[in-house]
C-alpha cells in the first residue's frame, strides 16, 4: 500500500526556519515525482513545486521559486519542504502528493505567529 | 502558467438532483500523442487532503460512485454529480497536469439546498 506520512503540526515565529517532511512507503521512491501543495486557511489549493527523487531534478511554481526549498533523502524515502525565514503569510496546511496524484499525505499545519 | 477557472464558485442542489461544475483552462491540456486531456477532478472534505475522483477528464477512479462523471476535452471540462447525496457536500477542484506548474481551479463549494 502506498503511504505518504507527513510530519506533525508546527508553530513558529516570523524569521525562524522550518523543514517539514513527507515519508513515503509502498513504492519505489526514486521512480516517481513528489509534489507539494499549499492550502491557506479557508482558501484553495496551490501547486508549489515537485521533485524527482532519482536525480533531485526540482521544478518550482514561479510563485514559490526562491521562497521555499524542496529536497529529498533517498536513503529514507523522504521528501522535504523548507523555509529559511518564515513569514506570517506562510501559515497554511501543506500537502505532499505522489506523481500520480492519487496518494497524498495527511497534511502538515504550519502556523507562523509572533 | 495555465490558468484554470471553475464555475460556479458555489452551488446548492437538492438531494437527488444533478450538480454540474465547469472548468476552463487558458490553453489546451490535450496531449495529441494519446488524445487524452490531462485534467483531474478532486473532492476535498474539511480536514482531509484532496481525493481524486476523475482522471484524464473522464476516467472515474476505482471506488468512486458512478453518480460522479467527467466530460470534456481540450479546454472545457465538466464534473457532474447525477444525484446529489448528503455525503457529496464538499469542495471540488479541477487540476491540469499537462504542464508544470500544475495548476488548480479556485474550487467550487457544493451544498444541499
Amino acid at each position: 500500500e502506498v503511504q505518504l506520512v507527513q510530519s506533525g503540526a508546527e508553530v513558529k515565529k516570523p524569521g525562524e526556519s522550518l523543514k517539514i517532511s513527507c515519508k513515503t512507503s509502498g513504492y519505489i521512491f526514486t521512480n516517481y515525482w513528489i509534489g507539494w501543495v499549499r492550502q491557506m486557511p479557508g482558501k484553495g489549493l496551490e501547486w508549489m513545486g515537485l521533485i524527482y527523487p532519482g536525480d533531485s531534478d526540482t521544478r518550482y511554481s514561479p510563485s514559490f521559486q526562491g521562497q521555499v526549498t524542496i529536497s529529498v533523502d533517498k536513503s529514507i524515502s523522504t521528501a522535504y519542504l523548507q523555509w529559511s525565514s518564515l513569514r506570517a503569510s506562510d501559515s497554511a496546511m501543506y500537502y505532499c502528493a505522489k506523481q500520480d496524484l492519487r496518494a497524498w499525505g495527511q497534511g502538515t499545519l504550519v502556523t507562523v505567529s509572533s | 502558467d495555465i490558468v484554470m477557472t471553475q464555475s460556479p464558485d458555489s452551488l446548492a442542489v437538492s438531494l437527488g438532483e444533478r450538480a454540474t461544475i465547469n472548468c476552463k483552462s487558458s490553453q489546451s491540456v490535450l496531449y495529441s500523442s494519446n488524445s487524452k486531456s490531462y485534467l483531474i477532478w478532486y473532492q476535498q472534505k474539511p480536514g482531509h487532503p484532496p481525493k481524486m475522483l476523475i482522471n484524464r477528464a473522464s476516467t472515474r477512479e476505482s471506488g468512486v460512485p458512478d453518480r460522479f462523471s467527467g466530460s470534456g476535452s481540450g479546454t472545457n471540462f465538466t464534473l457532474t454529480i447525477s444525484s446529489l447525496q448528503a455525503e457529496d457536500v464538499a469542495l471540488y477542484y479541477c487540476q491540469q497536469y499537462y504542464d508544470i506548474p500544475y495548476t488548480f481551479g479556485q474550487g467550487t463549494k457544493v451544498e444541499i439546498k
